[in-house]
């Protein structure tokens, strides 16, 4: 059975410094990843996605992810923090069968 | 283009009460999901239909739940009877074969008094 685990249920970081969520994954064959978005009151938004190929993903509103798959990470990062980025981020995992099972989520706060 | 369209947005009832939900998926989509988003136990996929059909309803919690999908462009999900512990957003997303992204809906924000 494929799991996802989210280190730390709440980040803070200043604007303009670096931002790292965190994502481990479980699965028994080799697994689509996505971090997904979502701003209050609204629905989830996907963010990027790793299916095959080239490890590191680049996303929208200039995140970026790096599968690992000897760490079973998935870790998402922005290199300068923006007040808009604050949200709750959530990772998912996928076998390919379009089922995602999602971690339980990172609220990222920003601190002006 | 439209994206996935919920109904209603807000829903307040009384215990006991019969609730549904509606949802309308992207046009040409033909994989729907239904979810439930609480703070204990976070996003927690119901069921997903492909092609109308059913195809893996083990999240969904009891038989006072059920879903239907008549037809490609609507579904519904009906608690009947509601509990106060059914609170919770229930979101609704869509797909076409062989994508891998999930497109959602605004969620459906239900309170069981």
């Amino acid at each position: 059975a494929q799991s996802v685990t989210q280190l730390g249920s709440h980040v803070s970081v200043s604007e303009g410094a670096l931002v790292l969520l965190r994502c481990n994954y479980s699965s028994s064959v080799p697994p689509y990843l996505f971090w997904y978005v979502q701003y209050p009151n609204q629905g989830l938004q996907l963010l990027l996605k790793y299916t095959t190929g080239a490890t590191l993903v680049k996303g929208i509103n200039g995140f970026e992810a790096e599968f690992k798959k000897s760490e079973t990470s998935f870790h998402l990062t922005k290199p300068s923090a923006h007040m808009s980025d604050a949200a709750e981020y959530f990772c998912a995992v996928s076998e390919g069968n379009e089922k995602l099972t999602f971690g339980t989520g990172t609220r990222l706060t920003i601190i002006p | 283009d439209a994206g996935v369209i919920q109904s209603p947005r807000h829903e307040v009832t009384e215990m006991g009460q019969e609730v549904t939900l509606r949802c309308k998926p992207i046009s040409g989509h033909n994989s729907l999901f239904w979810y439930r988003q609480t703070m204990m136990r976070g996003l927690e996929l119901l069921i997903y239909f492909n092609n109308n059909v059913p195809i893996d309803d083990s999240g969904m919690p009891e038989d006072r739940f059920s879903a239907k999908m008549p037809n490609a462009s609507f579904s519904t999900l009906k608690i009947q009877p509601s509990e106060p512990r059914d609170s919770a957003v229930y979101f609704c997303a869509s797909t076409f074969s062989g994508s891998e992204t999930q497109y959602f809906g605004p969620g459906t924000r239900l309170l069981v008094l």
